[in-house]
């Protein structure tokens, strides 16, 4: 069965860089782009980005660009988030979240189980 | 980028009411529009893809149509389970946008 499954909860301090891990079971890792979801305590789905896990070319959201980076290692089936600079405003849970399609019609079927980040002086 | 709106923000509704969410692009969208739920503390869920389209193993009591700019997400009798929170989002932008979510609370 299709599994994404996240590393585990991180506390930073302001200025910090942190990278979460999304590994991939179940499936062919390179046929399914991967999308990176954020979530602000009591705040909604905020939609970040994807990346192209066939030829890792990556693409973000407005306000997700310079400090966010997106990249793969598909030996082992996994993508991965770096955030450099870290703000109190980024605390939030990340998701992983595969990028499914059917005929031209594309949603998100997957998603792994959210990583905490938390940044905190 | 593609605006989503949704409305109410949230409603207090009680088990085997019919409830209605609205979703609305700033641009036509076609019927690039998914729905998702969302419960406290975990992952969201798809329910319907392509505007109308049910998620396999999604009860049927769960309904959306629409296409354009305005989409409608249906739940036919409410159930306790379905009590949480519901986003729409657009996938006919190469940069997808969810709406800011819909709480379906307990009256």
């Amino acid at each position: 069965q299709v599994q994404l499954v996240q590393s585990g909860s991180e506390l930073k301090k302001p200025g910090a860089s942190v990278k979460v891990s999304c590994k991939a079971s179940g499936y062919t890792f390179t046929t399914y782009a991967m999308n990176w979801v954020r979530q602000a305590p009591g705040q909604g789905l905020e939609w970040m980005g994807w990346i192209n896990t066939n030829t890792g070319n990556p693409t973000y959201a407005q306000g997700f660009t310079g400090r966010f980076v997106f990249s793969l290692d598909t030996s082992v089936s996994t993508a991965y988030l770096q955030i450099s600079s870290l703000k109190a405003e980024d605390t939030a849970v990340y998701y992983c979240a595969r990028l499914s399609y059917s005929t031209s019609w594309y949603y998100v079927d997957y998603w792994g189980q959210g990583t905490l980040v938390t940044v905190s002086s | 980028d593609i605006q989503m709106t949704q409305s109410p923000s949230s409603l207090s509704t009680s088990v085997g009411d019919r409830v209605t969410i609205t979703c609305r692009a700033s641009q036509s969208i076609s019927s690039y529009l998914n729905w998702y739920q969302q419960k406290p503390g975990k992952a969201p869920k798809l329910l319907i893809y392509a505007a109308s389209s049910l998620q396999s193993g999604v009860p049927s009591r769960f309904s959306g149509s629409g296409s354009g700019t305005d989409f409608t997400l249906t739940i036919s009798s409410l159930q306790p389970e379905d009590f949480a929170t519901y986003y729409c989002q657009q996938s006919y932008s190469n940069l997808w946008t969810f709406g800011q979510g819909t709480k379906v609370e307990i009256k």
